[in-house]
Parts: structure tokens; sequence; C-alpha cells
């Protein structure tokens, strides 16, 4: 099967503007969760979706949302682009339903804001 | 609030010698324990979860609940293990905590 695919893998924004990053999990997986990576911070969950809802939500401001779609697909939007911004975002799907945590993760978007 | 702690950044060993990653957990509930890896210009991947009970590349960790203490641990390290290590407890669904994570470091 093929992997977590993400794109675009690179992305130079300004400030203020918005993003949209895409996720294709592996055929069959449901669960897609998106997170993020900084220096700082490490890694951080910003949210899950399974079956086109919503499942959990890190502490993340409104600024960050997320959808999936019915094949499963998933895409997140950063509006309002701020520099703190600039990570490393990465996805991860999963094959089964709640209480299954094994998460198989794409390369990342490393999403740069000047 | 859910945390988890890996209190080592760096960790450099020798080739043959013991390895102990550390990781210590506050979470609610029961919560199911993992630890990630990820080696150079390669992915973050599952290395091993403690309901498997199982040895993944050598590698082990037992669950230590009074201590909330979930260490990675390997009698004799080599080369290949050098990597950067996440412990993360999981909780509420697809929800994983991750650890500020520990480099592995393997000295020939």
């Amino acid at each position: 099967k093929a992997g977590v695919t993400q794109t675009p893998r690179y992305l130079i924004k300004t400030r203020g503007q918005q993003v949209t990053l895409s996720c294709s999990p592996i055929s069959g997986h449901r669960s897609v969760s998106w997170y993020q990576q900084t220096p700082g911070q490490g890694l951080q969950f910003l949210f899950e979706y399974f079956s086109e809802t919503q499942r959990n939500k890190g502490n993340f401001p409104g600024r960050f949302s997320g959808r999936q779609f019915s094949n499963s697909r998933s895409e997140m939007n950063v509006s309002t682009l701020e520099l703190g911004d600039s990570a490393l975002y990465l996805c991860a799907s999963s094959p089964a339903g709640q209480g299954s945590y094994e998460q198989y993760f794409g390369p990342g978007t490393r999403l740069t804001v000047t | 609030a859910q945390r988890v702690t890996q209190p080592e950044k760096l960790l450099s060993v020798f080739k043959g010698a013991p390895v102990e990653l550390k990781c210590n957990y506050s979470y609610s509930g029961s919560p199911e324990l993992f630890w990630y890896v990820q080696y150079s210009r390669q992915r973050l991947q599952l290395l091993l979860r403690h309901i498997s009970r199982e040895s993944i590349k050598g590698f082990t960790a037992d669950l230590n609940k009074g201590e909330t203490s979930f260490h990675l641990k390997k009698p004799f390290a080599q080369e290949e293990d050098s990597a950067m290590y996440y412990c993360a407890p999981g909780g509420g669904g697809n929800k994983l905590t991750f650890g500020t994570g520990t480099q592995l470091k393997v000295e020939l």
C-alpha cells in the first residue's frame, strides 16, 4: 500500500496570508490526525478527523481548521498566518476507529512564514 | 493536564552498551503508551506499544503504573539505533501527546 502523502512538501507564505495543506491517508484508513512540529514546542496535536467529523481537537487557536472528505483525504487550513506558524506539519492516518492509536505518518509539509 | 516527560535531550552510548530512554507521564485514566522513532531522513514511525508487550528491534518497554514510567530499553546498542525517540501516551481517540524526544547517538 502507498504510504501517507502530503502536499505540498514545502511552502513559503507571507504573514497575514492563509494556507491550505493536503493529506491523503493510506487506503482504507478513516482517521486522519494533524500535528505541528517546531523546535521549541516539539510535536503538538492539532486535530483528528474520523468519517468526515472532527473527533478531537488540540489547544490551537481558531485560525487552525481542518476538514475531511468522503474519501478520507483531509485538508488543514491556517488563516491570518503569523511568524510563529512556521513549522513542519505532519499528517497521520490510522486504520481503526476509537481506541486504536497506531498512526502512520506522512513526510510533512514544511511551512515557512515570512 | 496530560504531560509526558523525556528528561534527556541527547543520550550518547557506545555500541554494545545498554540503552535506557526514560519517559514519565502524567495522565488521567489509563492511557495506552507508545514509543515512536524517527531515523535520519525518514518518517516518524511506531516502534512499539505497551499493550503488545513485544520486543521490536531488540527494544522493550515496561509500563510501571506506580511510577508512571514507560522507559525504553535495549541490552546492546547498535549503530543503526541512532535516531530520535518519542514517548507518546494516547488518550481520547487517536490523539497522541508526544514528549520532547530523546536523540540517541550510538558511537563506535
